[in-house]
């Protein structure tokens, strides 16, 4: 059964670098994108970008001058580099396994990363 | 990007109840709908893909259906456990895109 495990710094100041990394336990890492989703406290999900096993990747055009999504073959891992923060980035952090072999759905979640952004 | 209209908002419905919320895309996806449901503290989890496939798991009295770019889920017979948000999403294209969600409530 596939896992994800996610961690990083939970507060953060305005102007600093948001990083969450994003671990994959069991199943095929090279067969999936591998993204990240947000969720602004009491709002809706916005993704935030994709990265495959090649270092393809794929960013929301809002967030697109401050994403990096890496990955890390070795260790079954990606990572989210979000810099330059505000209060706006405030939100509960998702990695998630898109399966765009059968139509693109994400079916495998982590369980979150609360990231608060306050002086 | 595309726009993924969804409605209602929020539903207020008992158990037993038959229910459908409503997701619009602002142009062709296809059939590159799927739907989740989150409870709250939770991560999304995945409940209908393709429009209308039914996850793995997921109980039958989900179901989902299109028209055009109109996309429908359907709860049979509401279940105590079924309440909770609903999101659509378009794998169409990236930037992907989720409707603004909907809240069912007792």
């Amino acid at each position: 059964q596939v896992q994800l495990q996610q961690w990083g710094a939970g507060l953060l100041k305005p102007s600093e670098t948001l990083s969450l990394t994003c671990a994959v336990y069991g199943g095929s890492f090279s067969d999936y994108y591998w993204t990240w989703i947000r969720q602004p406290p009491g709002m809706g999900l916005e993704w935030v970008g994709e990265i495959n096993h090649s270092g393809g990747t794929n960013y929301n055009p809002s967030l697109k001058s401050r994403v990096t999504i890496s990955i890390d073959t070795s260790k079954n891992q990606f990572s989210l580099h979000l810099s330059s923060v505000t209060a706006a980035d405030t939100a509960v952090y998702y990695c998630a396994r898109a399966d765009y072999a059968r139509g693109g759905y994400m079916d495998v979640w982590g369980k979150g990363t609360t990231v608060t952004v306050s002086s | 990007d595309i726009q993924m209209t969804q409605s209602p908002s929020s539903l207020s419905a008992s158990v037993g109840d038959r229910v459908t919320i409503t997701c619009r895309a602002s142009q062709t996806i296809s059939s590159y709908l799927n739907w989740y449901q989150q409870k709250p503290g939770r991560a999304p989890k995945l409940l209908i893909y393709a429009a209308s496939t039914l996850q793995s798991g997921v109980p039958s009295r989900f179901s989902g259906s299109e028209s055009g770019t109109d996309f429908t889920l359907t709860i049979s017979s509401l279940q105590p456990e079924d309440f909770a948000t609903y999101y659509c999403q378009q794998s169409y294209s990236t930037p992907l895109t989720f409707g603004g969600g909907t809240k069912m409530e007792i």
